[in-house]
């Protein structure tokens, strides 16, 4: 069974502080993706990496691909209340739009 | 552009008992995957269809089932509901025009089993 592990599983930090989020799997990705998910609603897709080592930014996020497609992290910079979520990460190991998702983190920004 | 919406959005049902979700995807969209949401398991691919045939399958029972519409509305159903369906049914909508799969999700049902 596909497996992809995030680290932390929780996290609760102050307004303003950095934190990274990571995503791991014995598996090569063909592609991988962030969402993020709010209470009560489903994942909002954040982006998504195709290309080993690649780096995208999306204002204070940031989000990197291994080289070696088998991991990804996301950092956040000065986090925000806003930032609050459970952040998941997917990937497809087959080119099949079969995703395998990981086990989650769950972030709470204190103001 | 309308996002996928989901109906209904919560439903309690009895042991025993059946259950037919609903999905509607955003227009021009033509696969259609299907997600259990708990908190023990997390995110769980169900299956996914696209132009109205099954692409994909998850490694749930039989008791899981879908089928997809000529609209490309799907609905999932559940027979002889188990206490452990209890879950969030998400589903998700995505373009066969981006060679990069992107989901697009909808608000999700609450299934409460008694």
């Amino acid at each position: 069974t596909q497996l992809l592990e995030q680290s932390p599983q929780f996290l609760s930090i102050q307004e303003g502080e950095n934190l990274t989020v990571y995503c791991n799997s014995s598996s090569v990705f063909s592609s991988l993706q962030w969402y993020r998910q709010e209470p009560g609603e489903g994942p909002v897709l954040l982006v998504t990496v195709v290309t080993g080592g690649e780096v995208k930014k999306l204002k204070r996020l940031t989000f990197q691909f291994g080289d070696a497609r088998k991991d990804s992290s996301l950092h956040i910079t000065a986090a925000q209340p806003g930032d609050t979520g459970l952040y998941l990460c997917a990937g497809d190991t087959s080119g099949t739009y079969k995703y395998i998702f990981g086990t989650g983190t769950r972030l709470k920004v204190l103001a | 552009k309308a996002g996928v919406t989901q109906t209904p959005r919560y439903l309690i049902k009895t042991r025993g008992q059946q259950v037919t979700l609903s999905c509607s995807p955003i227009s021009g969209h033509r696969s259609v995957s299907w997600y259990q949401q708990t908190p023990g398991q997390g995110l769980q691919f169900l299956f996914e269809y696209f132009s109205e045939t099954q692409r994909n399958k998850g490694n749930f029972p039989g008791r899981f089932s879908g089928r997809q519409f000529s609209n490309s509305r799907s609905e999932m159903n559940v027979s002889t509901l188990e206490l452990g369906d209890s879950a969030l049914y998400l589903c998700a909508s995505s373009s066969p025009d981006t060679w990069i799969y992107e989901q697009y999700f909808g608000p999700g049902t609450r299934l409460t089993v008694t």
